[in-house]
């Protein structure tokens, strides 16, 4: 049961464009949500996160936004860059347990000159 | 300041083989936890200690096993290895357990069974 599902396996987005990366979840004991980013033979690096309390938390070029009635995130990059091509990981955590993150299954993004 | 550090960077054992893969924290944090990627998915939870304790534990089989030491470093441990165990193993640490404590991630241990 894949509580927290990205749809979208890839993405192509050219540079300086905006990338919108979709993330959705089931487990309405979710509060806290985070990105991300993943390169070849490296571990994920943390990107942005968000409380369930907010519905947009911003960081540069980073933008996360929050649709809790419809258990919906985005992460949008403006503007995108070369160096964001990566794998982007969407995660939850129900804090009430802990910290532990369930993810979804990445979204390939490539960002093209 | 140094990351988290994992250890080996890779691994080949045969089925049935024994295999301890090694984490440290990063300094002053007292939260070790284990993920498993397999290819093509998100990384799924096995382990969280907490000050040496086990504090949560994921949907794997009792063949994994986990342990914190005084330092908060950690060993994962997988007995009886199965083709199926190929993945790379994350380790993530964070300062508590409080939920909005952000995990931060090791380069990981790709683990090859043949």
């Amino acid at each position: 049961d894949q509580q927290v599902k990205q749809n979208s396996p890839s993405l192509s987005v050219q540079e300086g464009r905006i990338s919108i990366l979709n993330c959705d979840y089931t487990n309405s004991m979710f509060d806290y949500f985070l990105w991300y980013k993943k390169y070849p033979a490296e571990g994920p690096t943390f990107l942005i996160s968000i409380s369930s309390i907010k519905d947009k938390n911003e960081d540069g070029r980073f933008t996360v936004f929050l649709n809790k009635s419809a258990k919906h995130l985005s992460l949008h990059i403006v503007p995108s860059q070369p160096g964001d091509s990566a794998v982007y990981f969407c995660a939850a955590s129900d804090t009430g347990g802990g910290n532990k993150l369930t993810f979804g299954t990445g979204t390939q993004l490539k960002v093209e000159l | 300041d140094a990351g988290v550090t994992q250890s080996p960077t890779h691994l080949i054992k045969t089925r049935g083989q024994h295999v301890t893969l090694r984490c440290s924290p990063i300094s002053g944090h007292k939260s070790v936890s284990w993920y498993q990627q397999v290819l093509g998915q998100g990384p799924q939870f096995i382990f969280q200690y907490y000050e040496k304790e086990e504090r949560g534990r994921g949907n794997f089989p009792d063949r994994f096993s986990a342990r914190q030491f005084p330092n908060y470093s950690s060993e994962l441990n997988v007995n009886a290895l199965l083709l199926g165990d190929s993945a790379l193993y994350l380790c993530a640490s964070s300062s508590g357990l409080a939920g909005a404590e952000t995990q931060y991630f090791g380069p990981g241990t790709r683990l090859l069974v043949l």
